[in-house]
């Protein structure tokens, strides 16, 4: 069974800093890892998605690496801004067109 | 205007009472799927529907059943509500590109507390 687990949980950085989101996964044997945004009360928006033979994608501030064989995704936000604060969430898709989501991690950027 | 949108927002409802949740789209895609998410867990999958013939289990697809009664609509039911039901619901559409990459579109979510 898939396994995707998010550390922290929690992160709060000053504003200007950099982002660093960690997701993992036990299964490798994934089509595409997706990373979203969730607003309090909101739904959620698709950040970037990343397919499996991929190792990264950008998009502006954004950039997501993957590392399959290690079951590792890393989501780098460049010099935070309080706009960033929301939960992200990592999500795998395997098999069955399965979508497996993490926990998140609720970030804080103060200004 | 949403592409996707779920009705209500927010539920406030009684043990043992019958619930449904209503989702609709109009992004014209044929998958439409129902989460649930709980603190910490995450969302997880309870039922999917690849076209109006085509209804699916998810992973907790118990105490749950669904409708797709056209392509742009698809309805979650909770037949006898119990509290442990009370997560944050969203509905997903989704399409792929001619390069074969699924992207999924979520709704605002239906906040529901069973008492």
């Amino acid at each position: 069974k898939q396994e995707v687990t998010q550390i922290p949980a929690a992160l709060s950085v000053p504003e200007g800093e950099n982002l660093v989101l960690n997701c993992s996964f036990t299964d490798s044997a994934i089509y595409n890892l997706q990373w979203f945004r969730q607003d309090p009360g909101k739904g959620l928006t698709s950040l970037l998605l990343i397919q499996s033979s991929q190792r990264e994608q950008t998009s502006g501030r954004l950039n997501a690496s993957l590392d399959k064989s290690s079951g590792r995704s890393t989501l780098y936000i460049a010099a935070s801004q309080p706009g960033d604060s929301a939960t992200y969430l990592c999500a795998v898709r395997a098999a069955g067109n399965k979508l497996t989501f993490g926990g998140g991690t609720r970030v804080l950027v103060k200004p | 205007d949403a592409d996707v949108t779920q009705t209500p927002r927010n539920r406030i409802t009684k043990t043992g009472k019958r619930i449904m949740l209503e989702c609709s789209q109009t992004k014209g895609h044929d998958r439409m799927y129902w989460y649930r998410q709980d603190p910490g867990l995450g969302l997880r999958l309870i039922y999917y529907s690849f076209d109006v013939k085509d209804i699916n289990k998810g992973e907790i697809s118990d105490g749950y059943s669904v409708s797709r009664q056209a392509q742009a609509k698809f309805s979650l039911s909770l037949e006898s509500a119990i509290p442990n039901q009370t997560a944050l619901y969203f509905c997903a559409t989704s399409d792929y590109d001619r390069q074969g990459k699924e992207t999924q579109y979520f709704g605002p979510g239906t906040r529901l507390l069973v008492l």
